[in-house]
C-alpha cells in the first residue's frame, strides 16, 4: 500500500530547542495531517493542511503543506518536557487514512 | 463526553483462542476503522467500514474479522489468534467518509499480546 516516509526515526533535544520533522510520499495528497500520540493514549491531531504551500500554526506548532504536494513539515519552537511523544504525519488515500512510522520525541529538561 | 472507547485495554491470549476487541462511539459518526501499531512501522490500517453493513479490508487485514451491524459499534475479531498479532490495536471513527474521514478520533488503545 501506499507509504509515507517520516523523518527523523527519533530525536532526543534539549528543553527550549526547535524541532523540525518532515515526511515524504511517492504520491501526491490533496491532505496532510499531523498526530500526536501521548504514551497510554490513541493519536490526536494536531493541524490538518487542505492546499499545497499552506502554512498553518497550531500554538508552537507550525506545520506547512509542500508545494510539490508530496511532503509537509511539522516544527515546534521552543520545546517543553510535555511535548514528549509520537508524531505522526497522515494522509488519505482512496478511503483509507495511512500514516507514517512516527517520529519519537523526547525531551531533557 | 465524545469519545471512542475500546475494551479490553490489555489483554493476554493464547494462539488460537478466539477474542474479539470491541468499539463503541457515541458521536454518531459514519466512519470507524482499526489500525494496529507496531515498533517502527507506525499504524496500519486493517479495516475500515464507511457506514452499517458496509466494510472493506485495509492495508493488513488477514487473521482479522469486523462486523458493522450498527452505527455505533465495530468490533475487531480474532479467529484464531497468532503471535505475529501480538500489537497495539486502536479503534478510531470519523463523522464520514472522503475528506472529513481524515479528522480521526482514536480510543485509547487495546494491548493484544498472544502466546
Amino acid at each position: 500500500g501506499q507509504q509515507l516516509n517520516q523523518s527523523p526515526q527519533s530525536m532526543f533535544i534539549q528543553e527550549g530547542e526547535d524541532v523540525s520533522m518532515n515526511c515524504t510520499s511517492s504520491s501526491i495528497f490533496n491532505t496532510w495531517l499531523w498526530y500526536k500520540q501521548e504514551p497510554g493514549e490513541g493519536p490526536v491531531l494536531l493541524i490538518a493542511l487542505y492546499k499545497a504551500g499552506e502554512l498553518t500554526s497550531n500554538g508552537r506548532l507550525t506545520a506547512q503543506f509542500g508545494i510539490t504536494r508530496k511532503d509537509s513539515f511539522l516544527n515546534i519552537s521552543a520545546s517543553i518536557p510535555s511535548d514528549v511523544g509520537i508524531y505522526f504525519c497522515a494522509g488519505p488515500y482512496g478511503n483509507k487514512l495511512v500514516f507514517g512510522a512516527g517520529t519519537i520525541l523526547r525531551v531533557k529538561s | 463526553e465524545a469519545q471512542v472507547t475500546q475494551n479490553p485495554r490489555y489483554l493476554i491470549t493464547v494462539t488460537g483462542k478466539k477474542l474479539t476487541v470491541t468499539c463503541s462511539q457515541n458521536m454518531n459518526h459514519e466512519y470507524m476503522s482499526w489500525y494496529r501499531q507496531d515498533p517502527g512501522l507506525g499504524l496500519r490500517q486493517i479495516y475500515y467500514s464507511m457506514n452499517v453493513e458496509v466494510t472493506d479490508k485495509g492495508d493488513v487485514p488477514e487473521g482479522y474479522k469486523v462486523s458493522r451491524k450498527e452505527k455505533r459499534n465495530f468490533p475487531l475479531i480474532l479467529e484464531s489468534p497468532s503471535p505475529n498479532q501480538t500489537s497495539l490495536y486502536f479503534c478510531a471513527s470519523s463523522l464520514s467518509a472522503g475528506p472529513g474521514a481524515n479528522v480521526l478520533t482514536f480510543g485509547a488503545g487495546s494491548r493484544l499480546t498472544v502466546l
